[in-house]
């Protein structure tokens, strides 16, 4: 009954490969997360989407893509993988952010080798 | 001047003391605030939001100063499993996304409580 759940939890791969990270929501939430947490534990958000539209498109580099089939689903998809890539990469949900926050995935560990 | 900015500790307090912790933020036009809790190598989760009267928890009491812009957290009878990083949040900002519901995370105050 987990209620933000993202697959792998780990993730350790070459560096130019493509990878994709899966995130499911059963809160019946309209907005879905992705954020980067780095090394030196910043949270910064990449992308959301509420509803199947890209609501928020941070600078990230177009490397990432994002990729909703239907509101409880928010993938992440990242081609060419580099070193500098590697993060915590976390997905959240919210059903109104300014009374409840966001309720966040466990994250999946991303490293580039 | 950052967007939400903590003291990154680490605060290292005895087991019962009362600690407290300060954050600012830049965005006068922010409406809502939080504070998270992160342990280790798991997820960040909300600990509670940060009302402008002030709310309190349990232990844990949240005020919002608007005039200054910061807000705090204070910790009464501190356990060893208050043990974590506190993140202070903030929704709106520059690096928050613009869009209605981004929250914007500062980097987080590491509490260690010691027995």
């Amino acid at each position: 009954d987990t209620a933000v759940s993202q697959t792998p939890k780990y993730l350790v791969t070459q560096m130019g490969n493509d990878k994709s990270i899966k995130c499911e929501q059963n809160l019946g939430h309209d907005t879905m997360y992705w954020y980067k947490q780095d090394s030196k534990k910043f949270l910064k958000i990449m992308f959301s989407y509420n509803n199947k539209e890209l609501i928020i498109n941070e600078t990230v580099p177009n490397r990432f893509s994002p990729k909703s089939p239907d509101k409880a689903h928010l993938n992440l998809h990242i081609n060419s993988l580099e070193l500098g890539d590697s993060a915590v990469y976390f997905c959240a949900s919210s059903q109104d952010a300014a009374l409840y926050g966001y309720t966040f995935g466990s994250g999946t560990r991303l490293t580039v080798v | 001047r950052k967007e939400v900015e903590q003291d990154p500790g680490p605060f290292n307090v005895p087991e019962g003391a009362t600690v407290a912790f300060n954050c600012t933020y830049s965005n006068s036009a922010s409406q809502s605030f939080f504070w998270y809790r992160q342990d280790c190598r798991k997820e960040p989760k909300l600990l509670m939001s940060v009302y402008s009267s002030g709310n309190e928890d349990g232990r844990f009491t949240a005020q919002l100063n608007r005039a200054s812009q910061y807000i705090s957290l204070l910790i009464r009878d501190s356990k060893l499993s208050d043990s974590a990083t506190y993140l202070c949040v903030v929704k709106g900002g520059m690096y928050s996304g613009g869009g209605a519901d981004g929250l914007t995370f500062g980097k987080g105050t590491h509490l260690i409580i010691q027995p």
